[in-house]
């Protein structure tokens, strides 16, 4: 099976602008989820797309927001663009909802924003 | 709130030597937890989660629910071992599931 994969794998930005990443799961996952992570707060959860609905959230702004498409590709969107979301921006699939069971992770996107 | 906490961001441990990664996490509900490991240059990937009580690469973890506890430990180090260790607790809170994790500890094994 291929694993998920993320596109672009790198980014760079400017403050006030928006960007899209995207994320293909593992064939036959129907979540998605994404994850910030920076050097400081580590690994933070976003959110979760589930059967395209957005199924779970994390404590991040409404400047980040996502979708998930029939085929379960997922992406998501960061709109006025901070420096402080330079991060790694990590999906990672799963058959199930919740994390209950693995999550597949993705080899993340580097989102510099200058 | 829920946290995890890994106290150790370094840890280095001699081959052959018992490792022990520490996590303790704070959840009022009833937790599952799990340990991720990403070795140099791969994903993150799963290493255990406590609901399956197995023993992966020699790996074992036991929930302690009265310590709050669920260390990650091996008896005998390798230098395969080598890599950044992430505890995370699987929580929901009012229907709102997620994975929280803690900050890592990286293991350095020497040889």
């Amino acid at each position: 099976k291929a694993g998920v994969t993320q596109t672009p794998r790198y980014l760079i930005k400017t403050r006030g602008q928006q960007v899209t990443l995207s994320c293909s799961p593992i064939s036959g996952h129907r979540s998605v989820s994404w994850y910030q992570q920076t050097p400081g707060q580590g690994l933070q959860f976003l959110f979760e797309y589930f059967s395209e609905t957005q199924r779970n959230k994390g404590n991040f702004p409404g400047r980040f927001s996502g979708r998930q498409f029939s085929n379960s590709r997922s992406e998501m969107n960061v709109s006025t663009l901070e420096l402080g979301d330079s991060a790694l921006y990590l999906c990672a699939s799963s058959s199930t909802s919740g994390g209950t069971n693995e999550q597949y992770f993705g080899p993340g996107t580097r989102l510099t924003v200058t | 709130a829920q946290r995890v906490t890994q106290p150790e961001k370094l840890l280095s441990v001699f081959k052959g030597a018992p490792v022990e990664l520490k996590c303790n996490y704070s959840y009022s509900g009833s937790p599952e937890l799990f340990w991720y490991v990403q070795y140099s240059r791969q994903r993150l990937q799963l290493l255990l989660r406590h609901i399956s009580r197995e023993s992966i690469k020699g790996f074992t973890a036991d929930l302690n629910k009265g310590e709050t506890s669920f260390h990650l430990k091996k008896p005998f180090a390798q230098e395969e071992d080598s890599a950044m260790y992430y505890c995370a607790l699987r929580t929901s809170n009012f229907g709102n599931e997620k994975l929280t994790f803690g900050t890592g500890t990286r293991l350095t094994i020497i040889p």
